[in-house]
């Protein structure tokens, strides 16, 4: 079955230190990935996707993720955290030909000051 | 651009009643829309793919006689909650690709709907 984890309930980091929020998938084939952040009450903002070249990916608010193959991986980082960061974060996967996107279970990121 | 607008952001009906929530792109246009349901603390359901013209695609387990899909045109989807019951309180978000379906483009969300049937 294919399949997006967020293996991180929660993530606690102090404002300024780098952040790391994890995601792996299990999807057969090259399948596109993308990185969603959710404020309270509120829809989905895009962030960034993976569709094919480099691995490192830079996105809105000085967010980045790096695709890595062999491990199914695609963790969003960022070198330093804001307070205004805290939100809800979503790891999404678009399997070959389909329009559909599967999430994962969301990663709750709380920065502290 | 690619915004996607939502309505109502919140609402309160009694059990029995239905409720439509209206999902708009404001400006592109959106020939598939989604819509979701998201519970407390968990991730997003996937509950059909709605289609300009044509009928919804249902996911499995989701009853399509409940939940009342139509996309009458291009920048327009709604979702029609028919004899709420509490337990279909949610908390419904909808979302659009721009232009013809592309696997590689991002989705774009509403701000979702706060259901609560009391």
């Amino acid at each position: 079955a294919q399949s997006v984890a967020q293996p991180e309930d929660q993530v606690n980091v102090a404002e300024g230190n780098p952040l790391t929020v994890k995601c792996t998938y299990s999807v057969s084939g090259n399948p596109y990935l993308f990185w969603y952040v959710q404020y309270p009450n509120r829809g989905l903002q895009f962030l960034l996707k993976y569709i094919t070249g480099d691995n490192l990916v830079k996105g809105s608010y000085g967010f980045e993720a790096e695709f890595n193959k062999s491990q199914t991986s695609f963790h969003l980082k960022k070198p330093s955290a804001l307070v205004s960061d805290s939100a809800l974060y979503f790891c999404a996967v678009r399997p070959p030909d389909t329009d559909k996107l599967i999430f994962g279970t969301g990663t709750r990121l709380q920065v502290f000051p | 651009g690619a915004v996607v607008s939502q309505h109502p952001s919140w609402v309160i009906c009694k059990s029995g009643t239905s409720v439509k929530i209206e999902c708009r792109s404001l400006d592109f246009q959106a020939t598939t829309m989604f819509w979701y349901r998201q519970f407390p603390k968990q991730s997003l359901m996937l509950m059909a793919t709605s289609n300009e013209g044509s009928k919804a695609t249902y996911e499995q387990g989701v009853e399509k006689d409940k939940f009342l899909i139509n996309h009458a045109s291009l920048t327009l989807s709604t979702l029609t909650v028919t004899s709420a019951h509490p337990e279909d309180s949610s908390f419904y978000i909808c979302s659009a690709s721009q232009g013809a379906p592309s696997y590689n483009s991002p989705l774009h969300f509403g701000n979702g709907t706060r259901l609560t049937v009391t």
